[in-house]
């Protein structure tokens, strides 16, 4: 069965350092958004992606976060730096274009986030 | 005052009951409601997807929209200890648009 593959699965960094994480979607995805869910809240849009362009990126901080989808496949999630209130799961998803399906968003496993 | 609004529980019930979760929301602009489950340590995975008003029967699961009320509701029959996890409402305006996610019900099934 397909998933949708992320890694680290856990990280725990210092205040000020630079965390990276890694997102591949199920293959013919175009579409791939990066969660952020605080421990006991659902699941922020922090950034969605159409292949490789941007298309809502508007809770997404770039005075620290950044992410990128270069070759519309495989995306990366960067803070730098990272602070304490940046402890967090951090989730990964991919959906089919609009007219290929019912635009049901598939999870992977999510990378938790502990800033110290 | 959030755009969708759910109970956090914990709600705790014995095997076999019937288990009833909410949401409210407050944009009349959302037309496709849906529910996750994410078991603990995991990513959330589709439960229930629902366009616009009515029920949806999927097995022991039951899914309402009342667009009227602005109220969404998960019906679990006979629950299962295996039903144990947090189930999070969602929804958004069109499909493949943003997605919107209630806080998060934490569901407990007592064997």
């Amino acid at each position: 069965e397909a998933e949708v593959a992320q890694s680290p699965r856990y990280k725990i960094t210092e205040k000020s350092q630079a965390v990276a994480f890694w997102c591949d979607p199920i293959s013919g995805h175009a579409t791939l958004y990066w969660y952020r869910q605080i421990l006991g809240q659902g699941p922020e849009l922090l950034v969605q992606f159409q292949d490789e362009s941007v298309v809502d990126d508007s809770q997404l901080p770039k005075d620290r976060f950044s992410a990128e989808r270069l070759k519309g496949v495989d995306s990366t999630l960067k803070i730098q730096p990272a602070e304490l209130g940046d402890s967090a799961m951090y989730l990964c998803a991919s959906s089919l274009p609009r007219e290929g399906g019912t635009g049901e968003l598939f999870f992977g496993e999510g990378s938790r986030l502990t800033v110290l | 005052q959030k755009e969708v609004e759910q109970d956090p529980g914990p709600l705790s019930v014995p095997e076999g009951a019937i288990v009833s979760l909410n949401c409210t929301y407050s944009n009349s602009a959302f037309q496709y409601f849906m529910w996750y489950r994410q078991y603990s340590r995991k990513g959330p995975e589709l439960l229930m997807y629902t366009y616009s008003s009515g029920n949806k029967e999927d097995g022991r699961f039951t899914a309402q929209v009342d667009k009227s009320s602005k109220y969404i509701s998960l019906f679990i029959r006979d629950s299962q200890p295996s039903d144990s996890a947090t189930y999070l409402c969602a929804m958004n305006h069109n499909q493949g648009g943003k997605l919107i996610f209630g806080q998060g019900t934490e569901l407990s099934v007592k064997p």
